[in-house]
């Protein structure tokens, strides 16, 4: 099956700055990569996605890059916030609609 | 449209006893798929149901067991409680179930085994 990995396992940035994500999978076939946002006590909230027909994608301050040649995917926040602070999974799907997450990373923005 | 919900958030119970948990899907979704959280193991994906079938499971005992209703609402069920089922149990649905659908996760029922 799937494997995914993710890093770091925790990042922390000023405010302002910005915080990249890596994240790499196994599986050639997966085609699907959802990118969320778990903030203390809540369910995780998807933020971007990205499907393999397409190398990246920008929704205002977050966008997420795909190579499939490598095989790996990022996740760009800039001009970080406070309220940016959460843990963040990345996730892939295959084509057996099972999703795979990433062990998630820990991110602190400083004021 | 209402997002996902999951009926309890909280549970306490003891070993060797069972619960069931509830999921209520987005409005016009059909698919949807159970995971366990904990701080040691991430996500692991338990099942995921679409039209009332298991479709697909995980690599977990026979103690954990799911159903989906006809109105694509879901259950699941862990019988004989272990210290170890202590954990965040979330439930995501998806409209068609396919790979590249997106899932859309409810608040998680927080399952506490003394």
């Amino acid at each position: 099956g799937e494997n995914v990995e993710q890093h770091p396992s925790t990042l922390s940035v000023q405010e302002g700055d910005s915080a990249v994500i890596k994240c790499t999978y196994s599986d050639s076939a997966s085609n699907y990569f959802p990118w969320y946002k778990q903030e203390l006590g809540k369910g995780p909230q998807l933020i971007i996605d990205i499907r393999s027909n397409v190398g990246e994608k920008k929704d205002q301050r977050i966008a997420v890059t795909l190579n499939k040649t490598a095989k790996h995917f990022s996740l760009h926040i800039t001009e970080t916030q406070p309220e940016d602070s959460a843990v963040y999974f990345c996730a892939a799907s295959d084509t057996g609609n099972q999703f795979y997450f990433g062990t998630g990373t820990s991110l602190t923005v400083i004021p | 449209k209402a997002g996902v919900t999951q009926t309890p958030r909280y549970l306490i119970k003891t070993r060797g006893q069972q619960v069931t948990l509830s999921c209520s899907p987005i409005s016009g979704h059909r698919s949807v798929s159970w995971y366990q959280q904990t701080p040691g193991q991430g996500l692991q994906f338990l099942f995921e149901y679409f039209s009332e079938t298991q479709r697909n499971k995980g690599n977990f005992p026979g103690r954990f067991s799911g159903r989906q209703f006809s109105n694509s609402r879901s259950e699941m069920n862990v019988s004989t409680l272990e210290l170890g089922d202590s954990a965040l149990y979330l439930c995501a649905s998806s409209q068609g179930g396919t790979s590249t659908d997106t899932q859309y996760f409810g608040p998680g029922t927080r399952l506490t085994v003394l």
